[in-house]
């Protein structure tokens, strides 16, 4: 059982370039989510979703796009990167049908933006 | 403005003790709490939570008090282990989903040998 795999796991991209973090969940959780972690923060909710074909914004989801066509996955999308992109960003899914669960976390993708 | 906070960065403690770490938040509808346990280059790791209905959940070595009129929640660590060294992150979540946690800064515990 993987739990939550996301790819890659670092990436340096130059300003204005686009790129995809992939997030695959193999739990059947209807739910995830993408946050990003800063220094001396948080982490920060970007985007969510409750199921297939249906996504939310978070707190910080400016400069990212997500779609959602499958259960298992859920790319966050970037499309003209900029170094405050710089972060460290971690997937997440959780269980629908439980009320007061937790989130399952992906190992994180270190994203470098020059 | 921080909806949680983690008023302390760090946190030493000498092994065999007791580890407290605390957190506050803002937001009355919060009412589910998590604590996030993180190694360095891994993925956050779910520890224990509490529901706002109750004030005290254990999980062996591992004790969260809720306190709602405060609202204030701390992370007891007993007795502490140096394997226990990590970032340990509060969330509070209002629809118990877990889809939109609202996280703390984050407390680096560190048990000395």
């Amino acid at each position: 059982n993987a739990g939550v795999t996301q790819t890659p796991k670092f990436q340096v991209l130059k300003t204005g370039q686009s790129m995809t973090l992939q997030c695959a969940q193999d739990m059947n959780h209807e739910y995830m989510s993408w946050y990003r972690q800063d220094p001396g923060m948080g982490l920060r909710l970007i985007h969510y979703s409750v199921g297939a074909g249906i996504t939310d914004q978070g707190e910080v989801p400016n400069g990212y796009n997500v779609s959602r066509s499958t259960t298992e996955d859920f790319p966050l999308r970037l499309l003209s990167a900029a170094p405050s992109q710089t972060s460290v960003y971690f997937c997440a899914s959780s269980y629908s049908r439980q009320k007061n669960t937790e989130a399952f976390f992906g190992q994180g993708t270190r994203l470098t933006v020059v | 403005d921080q909806q949680v906070k983690q008023n302390s960065p760090s946190l030493s403690v000498q092994e065999g003790r007791i580890s407290i770490l605390n957190c506050d938040y803002t937001n009355s509808m919060f009412d589910y709490f998590l604590w996030y346990k993180k190694y360095p280059a891994e993925g956050p790791t779910f520890l224990i939570s509490i529901s706002s209905i109750k004030d005290k959940n254990e999980d062996g070595r591992f004790t969260v008090f809720l306190n709602k009129s405060a609202k204030h929640l701390s992370l007891h660590i007993v007795p502490s282990q140096p394997g226990d060294s990590a970032v340990y992150f509060c969330a509070a979540d209002i629809s118990g989903s877990a889809r939109q946690l609202t996280f703390g800064s984050g407390t680096q515990l560190t048990v000395l040998p």
